[in-house]
């Protein structure tokens, strides 16, 4: 039981670029989310999904695409990579709803857009 | 989802009780009470939640004052371990979206 994975770790970009952010989780969990992290700064929702075929914005979705095709996998794309998406990107999946149990977040993705 | 306001940074000798404060006076009557912590470059990590009553597990428990306007965290044994930024979250269980403020960064010293 691995939980949630998220690939790559790091990730150095050029302006312009485009990529994907891997995530994908082993618990049948229905509910995953893509959220930012800035330096000295909580995390923001980029996007999240209740079950495959069903996604959502969060509060900062801009520059960013998601499709959920599976269960277990939800990946986020950048569409055209810019300095300010330079960030931490973390991954979390729950139970849908999400109720009494929490949410188990990946280790997270550290993105640097050059 | 209701505010939260925390103490932006406390310390805790190791071994004592670390007991963090959170404002939540605008709680409404169907949301709990979360607790989440981040260790350094690592992703959050559920800790606790409790609606009215107070509660505890393994990790931590959570009091809540009569009129939820407040709780407190309390880490029994702090260890060096504990070191993390801790966020006090209110939210329905129901909301998929969690709001994260800046939470209050925990340092146990030895």
């Amino acid at each position: 039981n691995a939980g949630v994975t998220q690939t790559p770790k790091f990730q150095v970009l050029k302006t312009g670029q485009s990529m994907t952010l891997q995530c994908a989780q082993d618990m049948n969990h229905e509910y995953m989310s893509w959220y930012r992290q800035d330096p000295g700064m909580g995390l923001r929702l980029i996007h999240y999904s209740v079950g495959a075929g069903i996604t959502d914005q969060g509060e900062v979705p801009n520059g960013y695409n998601v499709s959920r095709s599976t269960t277990e996998d939800f990946p986020l794309r950048l569409l055209s990579a810019a300095p300010s998406q330079t960030s931490v990107y973390f991954c979390a999946s729950s139970y849908s709803p999400p109720g009494d149990y929490g949410y188990t977040f990946g280790s997270g993705t550290r993105l640097t857009v050059v | 989802d209701a505010k939260t306001t925390q103490p932006t940074s406390m310390d805790c000798a190791e071994g004592r009780a670390a007991n963090l404060p959170c404002n939540h006076s605008t709680i409404s009557g169907n949301e709990y009470v979360y607790w989440y912590r981040q260790i350094h470059s690592q992703g959050p990590q559920y800790i606790i939640h409790g609606l009215k009553n107070n509660e505890t597990n393994e990790m931590a428990s959570l009091i809540i004052t009569e009129d939820r306007k407040s709780s407190t965290l309390i880490l029994p044994h702090a260890t060096l371990r504990d070191t993390a930024v801790y966020y006090c979250i209110v939210r329905v269980p129901y909301d998929y979206k969690l709001s994260f403020g800046a939470g209050t960064t925990v340092t146990v010293r030895a």
